[in-house]
């Protein structure tokens, strides 16, 4: 079965530190994708980055880099130099392939953050 | 690209009530997903759309709710006789296909009385 883990409930930083949002998941497919999105208080999830399973470089995109290890199931999460416009509640997504070429995400129950003056 | 839009924002209804929900998604999209989030966590996945067609429904998707899109473009999902464990965020999402990302939309916010 697939699964998504983020043991993080809550972090709570001050402006400027650096973060780590830690996602483990587990999956049968050796085809898939993984995702961070973003779900400030407005509501709206907001797509940050999509990894293939056959991708392992680590990517970064301003203040934010990713680090997808395979060998450990994990696809964490790094913002440098933290704002307190980061304040929000962070998911980590994996597709799942069904019959018929789509797929479906399975998100962790979320990292929220929280980054003060 | 105006993104996914989703009418109401937040509805509040008593028990044994129905409720209409709508969702437009990105216009040259073809696929569109409704999920559900209930309160501290991850949205849970609970139907998909490919054009008209409802090709895959979750066992969380009970006889009391349905999904239609009739046209290909926008989509409903109704919810007969609501209980209070419907109470949570209807996340509508859509993509262009293959493994492209899925867009969400601001949800409706469902609470029952």
């Amino acid at each position: 079965a697939q699964k998504v883990t983020q043991a993080q409930t809550e972090i709570s930083v001050v402006e400027k530190e650096d973060v780590t949002l830690d996602c483990v998941y587990e999956t049968r497919d050796t085809t898939y994708y993984l995702f961070w999105y973003k779900q400030p208080p407005s509501g709206e999830l907001v797509f940050l980055i999509r990894r293939n399973s056959f991708d392992e470089q680590n990517e970064i995109s301003g203040r934010y880099s990713w680090n997808f290890q395979k060998s450990t199931s994990s696809f964490n999460f790094t913002i440098t130099a933290s704002q307190v416009v980061d304040s929000a509640v962070y998911f980590c997504a994996l597709s799942h392939f069904l019959s018929g070429g789509y797929n479906k995400l399975i998100f962790g129950a979320g990292t929220r953050l929280a980054v003060h003056p | 690209d105006t993104g996914v839009s989703q009418d109401p924002r937040h509805k509040i209804t008593k028990r044994g009530q129905n409720v209409t929900f709508r969702c437009d998604p990105i216009s040259e999209h073809n696929r569109l997903y409704w999920y559900r989030q209930t309160l501290g966590q991850g949205p849970e996945f609970l139907t998909y759309f490919q054009n008209e067609a409802q090709l895959e429904k979750s066992r969380l998707l009970s006889d009391r709710f349905s999904a239609e899109r009739p046209k290909g473009s926008f989509s409903t999902l109704e919810i007969q006789r609501t209980e209070q464990g419907d109470s949570a965020m209807y996340l509508c999402a859509s993509s262009p296909g293959g493994n492209q990302p899925q867009h969400f939309g601001d949800g409706t916010r469902l609470s029952i009385l």
